[in-house]
């Protein structure tokens, strides 16, 4: 079935450093999404991606949908101590009926 | 923007009762319903989809008579797990879609289901 492999699972930044995170899979995806979720809540969505190397900007984030449609990454500049938590890539089924999540990458932010 | 709520947010049951979870679209109606599960430190696991007015589709491996989904309104879900067990413990979310072409899901904040 449809997968997305997330990497790096987890990551230890000092705060001010840019990160970088990806999701790769062997289906070709129609949307990419991105979430956060802080410990003990739902997902929230940071940012979509709807066309095959669309570029997008939120803030501090910024994410791509990359060509061949199988990935696309989160970059997060001059991160900051409420950065903490999980980011998960998304994307629908074939059906398009339903999200499949990523394992998510867990960030954490030391000042 | 669009608000998903769940209650309880926590509930501890004893093993082979039966717990209720509720999840709501405050400011919008909600033709689908998902319902995922997560484990610790583990992704969102879709469970079952549910649209108003109809039977929920249950993933591959879900048993459907041990969580039963109802969808009675275009903004209510309820998710029972029915002779609950340790081992059905665990984070369970739900999110809500306003119209069937929409692409954003809206989540609820979760519901910590912990069975002695």
């Amino acid at each position: 079935g449809q997968q997305l492999n997330q990497s790096p699972q987890s990551m230890f930044i000092q705060e001010g450093e840019d990160v970088s995170m990806n999701c790769t899979s062997s289906s070709i995806f129609n949307t990419w999404l991105w979430y956060k979720q802080d410990p003990g809540e739902g997902p929230v969505l940071l940012i979509a991606l709807y066309k095959a190397g669309e570029l997008t900007s939120n803030g501090r984030l910024t994410a791509q949908f990359g060509i061949t449609r199988k990935d696309s990454f989160l970059n997060i500049s001059a991160s900051i101590p409420s950065d903490v938590g999980i980011y998960f890539c998304a994307g629908f089924n074939q059906a398009g009926t339903a999200l499949i999540f990523g394992k998510g990458t867990t960030l954490s932010v030391s000042s | 923007g669009a608000v998903v709520s769940q209650h309880p947010s926590w509930v501890i049951c004893k093993s082979g009762t039966s717990v209720k979870i509720e999840c709501r679209s405050l400011d919008f109606q909600a033709t689908t319903m998902f319902w995922y599960r997560q484990f610790p430190k583990q992704s969102l696991m879709l469970m079952a989809t549910s649209n108003e007015g109809s039977k929920a589709t249950y993933e591959q491996g879900v048993e459907k008579d041990k969580f039963l989904i109802n969808h009675a309104s275009l903004t209510l879900s309820t998710l029972t797990v029915t002779s609950a067990h340790p081992e059905d413990s665990s984070f369970y979310i739900c999110s809500a879609r306003q119209g069937a072409s929409d692409n954003e899901q809206f989540f609820g904040p979760g519901t910590r289901l912990t069975v002695l």
